[in-house]
């Protein structure tokens, strides 16, 4: 069956700018967790959605960093007022419950220039 | 931080069984022991996990010690395709623990 997805798969923008990130999850998983990962290093939480609340966000670096999951299916990264320190590759994972192992999509690389 | 150490890196011989070790020794008795990969450019990929008993499926053995303080994976034959980065997570059950922790990870290079 499909994967979890994420697009784009790349994304190069200016620092200032705006970015959104999508996640489409495995069909019928109800939670979901973002990720990023910096080069050399293990992927970081950032949050984690069950349905369509954000049951924790403590990963969220600073109040820049905001993510929606209107639906319970779909969810959006959004950063604002993109900082050369943002570049990473940020990865989704979901799960059929809180309780079970996560499934990881390939990931956005996000550039800012 | 993360709450466990893993060795940077090891070798392996192609069709030798690899033994990945990890130390957890502040593991509560309600969280699990979880090892991904994490293969060049793509996103992490669930290999096994375990609470107190041995596990083993198809990709993989999970031993963890009587007292949980420590685990090895064991990939029984590895081929040049388990080349990866391997990570050991502990995760809990309660909220507040679903998410992962990664650490750094052991980078695995199997030899021909």
């Amino acid at each position: 069956g499909a994967g979890v997805s994420q697009t784009p798969s790349n994304k190069v923008t200016e620092k200032g700018k705006y970015v959104e990130l999508r996640c489409d999850p495995i069909s019928g998983h109800t939670a979901l967790y973002w990720y990023r990962q910096s080069l050399g290093q293990g992927p970081e939480f950032l949050i984690y959605f069950q349905g369509t609340g954000a049951a924790d966000d403590s990963g969220l670096p600073n109040d820049r960093f905001f993510a929606v999951r209107p639906e319970g299916s779909v969810s959006t990264l959004k950063i604002q007022r993109t900082e050369r320190g943002d570049s990473a590759v940020y990865l989704c994972a979901s799960s059929p419950g809180r309780h079970n192992e996560q499934f990881f999509g390939p990931g956005t690389r996000l550039t800012v220039l | 931080d993360a709450k466990t150490t893993q060795p940077p890196s090891m070798d392996c011989a192609e069709g030798r069984a690899a033994n990945l070790p990890c130390n957890h020794s502040t593991i509560s008795g309600n969280e699990y022991v979880y090892w991904y990969r994490q293969i060049h450019s793509q996103g992490p990929q669930y290999i096994i996990h375990g609470l107190k008993n041995n596990e083993t499926n198809e990709m993989a053995s999970l031993i963890i010690t009587e007292d949980r303080k420590s685990s090895t994976l064991i990939l029984p034959h590895a081929t040049l395709r388990d080349t990866a980065v391997y990570y050991c997570i502990v995760r809990g059950l309660i909220p507040g623990t679903y998410k992962y922790i990664f650490g750094t990870g052991t980078r695995l290079k199997v030899l021909a």
